[in-house]
C-alpha cells in the first residue's frame, strides 16, 4: 500500500519561498501515476495545487500557476512543491498525494501544516 | 472552469438514520470516453482526507457498503444508509472529468444530532 510523507518547514515569512518534500514509499514513482499536492486553508476546503508525472510533465491550477513549480526525484521517490512570494492566504495544512487520474486522489500523506507569518 | 457545488452545508442526523448529500457541477462530467468522473472524499476530523467513491459509483476497498454513490450528468449523490458515530466528518465531492483541472465541492459536514 502506498505511504506519502510530507516533509519541510512549518514557518515561512511573507513574500519568501515556501518548499516542501513528499517522499513515497510502498510504491515507485517511476511506474506510473501523477503525484500532486492538495491544500486546505486552516476550517475550510480542499484546493487541488497541481500534479507532475515522473516523467516531469506537470499540470498546475491556473489560480496558482503563476507562483507554483514542481519537481520530481524519481531516484528517491520524491516530489516537491515550491510556491512563491508567499502571504498569509497561503496559510494551509498541504497534503501530497497520488493522483489515479480523472478517479482522484486514492493515497494520501498525513498533511503538513505551513503558517506564513512574520 | 468547473464549479462543484453541495449541499447542505451542514447535515445533523440521527445515528442509524440516513444521510444524504448532494453535488451539482456547473459543467456536465460525462467524460468523451463514457466515463463520469466525480468522486467522493471523506475526512473525519483531525484526518487527511480519504477516498470512498471513484467514477460515481464505484467504492474503494474497505469502504462499508452504507456508503452508495449515484447520479448522472451534473446531478450526484452520495447516501449512507445508517449513519454510524465514525461517519463524523466532512464529505467532498471532486469532479476529474476536466482532468488535468481537478476541483473539489465546498464539503457538507456530518454530525450527529
Amino acid at each position: 500500500q502506498v505511504q506519502l510523507q510530507e516533509s519541510g518547514p512549518g514557518l515561512v515569512k511573507p513574500s519568501e519561498t515556501l518548499s516542501l518534500t513528499c517522499t513515497v514509499s510502498g510504491y515507485s514513482i517511476s511506474i506510473g501515476y501523477y503525484w500532486g499536492w492538495v491544500r486546505q486553508p486552516p476550517g475550510k476546503g480542499l484546493e487541488w495545487i497541481g500534479s507532475i508525472y515522473h516523467s516531469g510533465t506537470t499540470h498546475y491550477n491556473p489560480s496558482l500557476k503563476s507562483r507554483v513549480t514542481m519537481s520530481v526525484d524519481t531516484s528517491k521517490d520524491q516530489f516537491s512543491l515550491i510556491l512563491n512570494s508567499v502571504t498569509a492566504a497561503d496559510t494551509a495544512v498541504y497534503y501530497c498525494a497520488r493522483e489515479d487520474y480523472g478517479s482522484g486522489m486514492d493515497g494520501w500523506g498525513k498533511g503538513t501544516t505551513v503558517t506564513v507569518s512574520s | 472552469d468547473v464549479v462543484m457545488t453541495q449541499s447542505p452545508l451542514s447535515l445533523p442526523v440521527t445515528l442509524g438514520q440516513p444521510a444524504s448529500i448532494s453535488c451539482r457541477s456547473s459543467q456536465s462530467l460525462v467524460h468523451s470516453d463514457g466515463n463520469t468522473y466525480l468522486n467522493w472524499f471523506q475526512q473525519r476530523p483531525g484526518q487527511s482526507p480519504r477516498r470512498l467513491i471513484y467514477k460515481v459509483s464505484n467504492r474503494d476497498s474497505g469502504v462499508p457498503d452504507r456508503f452508495s454513490g449515484s447520479g448522472s450528468g451534473t446531478d450526484f449523490t452520495l447516501k449512507i444508509s445508517r449513519v454510524e458515530a465514525e461517519d463524523v466528518g466532512v464529505y467532498y465531492c471532486m469532479q476529474g472529468t476536466h482532468w488535468p483541472l481537478l476541483t473539489f465541492g465546498g464539503g457538507t459536514k456530518v454530525e450527529i444530532k
